[in-house]
């Protein structure tokens, strides 16, 4: 088994700031992937990495940056927080890209609120 | 626009009773369909999944139905439980791994 830990798990901010969110996976998966819920609207993706070093914009890149220095991590900016922003931000591994019936497992989120 | 649609929003049945959740979508190209229990304060987990040649998959208590002519899918809990209480995201994927959700169903089982 493994696990996916998501630091930290509450983020306030200020409007116009930069914050990050970082993610780590001890699966061994080469796939990781970053969502965005908001309340009734489902998950949205905002970005992707097949492996290491490799980044994909999803539907909803706008506002944010990734990094993926590490097969074991990935790291979501957000460029400029805007004000009143609620969300919580998943992140997800898969063994690989290109199966599309591999399981992505999620982990706990971390919550955004900005001021 | 929203490629795959729930119903109901929220949903609430007693316990041992039968929960019924709704999802359909547009996209023909869709081939496989993972449904994701959600409980609060934690990620979607995969709950049941099944591939556009089944019409049915079973798992205990939980059954998807699917019906590929009308782009519909049905979730069946019988005998609920209290701990069946979560959101439940109906998904989609066609040739790439990129995973488009519904907006959830939320469902409450009462003792």
């Amino acid at each position: 088994g493994g696990i996916i830990t998501q630091t930290p798990k509450f983020l306030i901010g200020q409007e116009g700031q930069k914050l990050t969110l970082k993610c780590q996976q001890n699966f061994n998966h080469d796939t990781m992937y970053w969502y965005r819920q908001d309340s009734g609207k489902g998950l949205r993706l905002i970005y992707y990495s097949i492996t290491e070093n490799d980044l994909q914009k999803g539907d909803l890149s706008e506002g944010y940056d990734a990094s993926r220095e590490k097969k074991s991590s990935f790291s979501l900016t957000v460029t400029s927080a805007q004000k009143n922003e609620m969300a919580v931000f998943l992140c997800a591994s898969s063994i690989y890209w290109g199966r599309n019936q591999d399981t992505q497992y999620f982990g706990p989120g971390t919550r955004l609120l900005v001021l | 626009q929203q490629q795959v649609r729930q119903s109901p929003q929220s949903l609430t049945v007693w316990e041992g009773e039968t929960a019924i959740l709704n999802c359909s979508y547009e996209d023909s190209t869709f081939n496989y369909f993972p449904w994701y229990q959600q409980f609060p304060g934690e990620g979607p987990a995969l709950l049941i999944s099944i591939s556009s040649v089944s019409d049915k998959k079973e798992d205990g208590r939980f059954t998807i139905f699917f019906n590929k002519r009308e782009k519909k899918l049905s979730l069946h809990i019988t005998d609920s439980q209290p701990g069946d209480s979560a959101t439940y995201f109906c998904a989609a994927l066609g040739d790439t791994d990129k995973v488009v959700f519904g907006t959830g169903t939320r469902l409450q089982v009462s003792p």
